[in-house]
């Protein structure tokens, strides 16, 4: 079993849809996690955070279920500019470092 | 700029030969971290400096593969005897590395490597 589980997609919307991405973990010590976009043929950026209490940014919303081990990723009011993957990222502690983990991606394609 | 910075931007190699890539961090940025990407995959951890602590090496694939981080900031990660697998966007993100687990990555655009 992978350790940072994502449905690869591609997730296909129409402009001004609301989609949802979920990601599974499998470690419960894992202690931090973030959303990451990638565009194609680029360098991952960071999307945010996501915290225990659940953030929104703009049209963004990320939550985490720790019982479950799963943070989610709600986009509202999509754009064609939203088109990226969507990569969730977990840290695990090692050593007195926090190593990160990256799932696969959830590819979003925004159409017209 | 004051981003992450690699090089080479692509490089196309022969099977056998080795390379170096180097990455330049953020200014002030103490922790690195090396990464791989190939393609339609996800990052793949290789390696992570962290001031003058010993690396954590625990994502290094094989033994052809090592990374120096010299005066704390430019490293540089070589492979030997290049094999075809090794063919992937290689990335490198730094950040301030003061320790907590909520720190955010600063990525460089990457080199992609093709060995022939």
């Amino acid at each position: 079993r992978k350790e940072v589980e994502q449905d690869p997609g591609p997730f296909n919307v129409p402009e001004g849809a609301t989609v949802a991405f979920n990601c599974t973990y499998s470690n419960s010590a894992s202690q931090s996690f973030f959303w990451y976009r990638q565009d194609c043929r680029k360098e991952p950026k960071l999307l945010m955070s996501v915290y225990s209490s659940g953030n929104e940014d703009g049209r963004f919303t990320a939550q985490l279920n720790r019982a479950s081990q799963y943070i989610s990723l709600l986009i509202r009011d999509s754009k064609l500019s939203d088109s990226a993957t969507y990569l969730c990222v977990v840290n695990l502690a090692s050593g007195g470092s926090y190593i990160p983990t990256f799932g696969r991606g959830t590819s979003l394609i925004v159409h017209p | 700029g004051a981003g992450v910075s690699q090089s080479p931007s692509n490089k196309v190699t022969e099977k056998g030969k080795d390379v170096e890539l180097r990455c330049d961090p953020i200014s002030g940025h103490t922790a690195l971290y090396w990464y791989r990407q190939s393609l339609g995959q996800g990052l793949e951890f290789l390696i992570y400096f962290q001031g003058n602590s010993a690396p954590d090496k625990s994502g290094l694939p094989s033994d052809r593969f090592s990374a120096e981080r010299t005066g704390g900031s430019v490293s540089t990660l070589t492979i030997q005897r290049t094999q075809q697998e090794d063919s992937a966007v290689y990335l490198c993100a730094s950040s301030l590395g003061l320790g907590g687990a909520g720190e955010t990555q600063y990525f460089g655009p990457g080199t992609r490597l093709l060995v022939l």
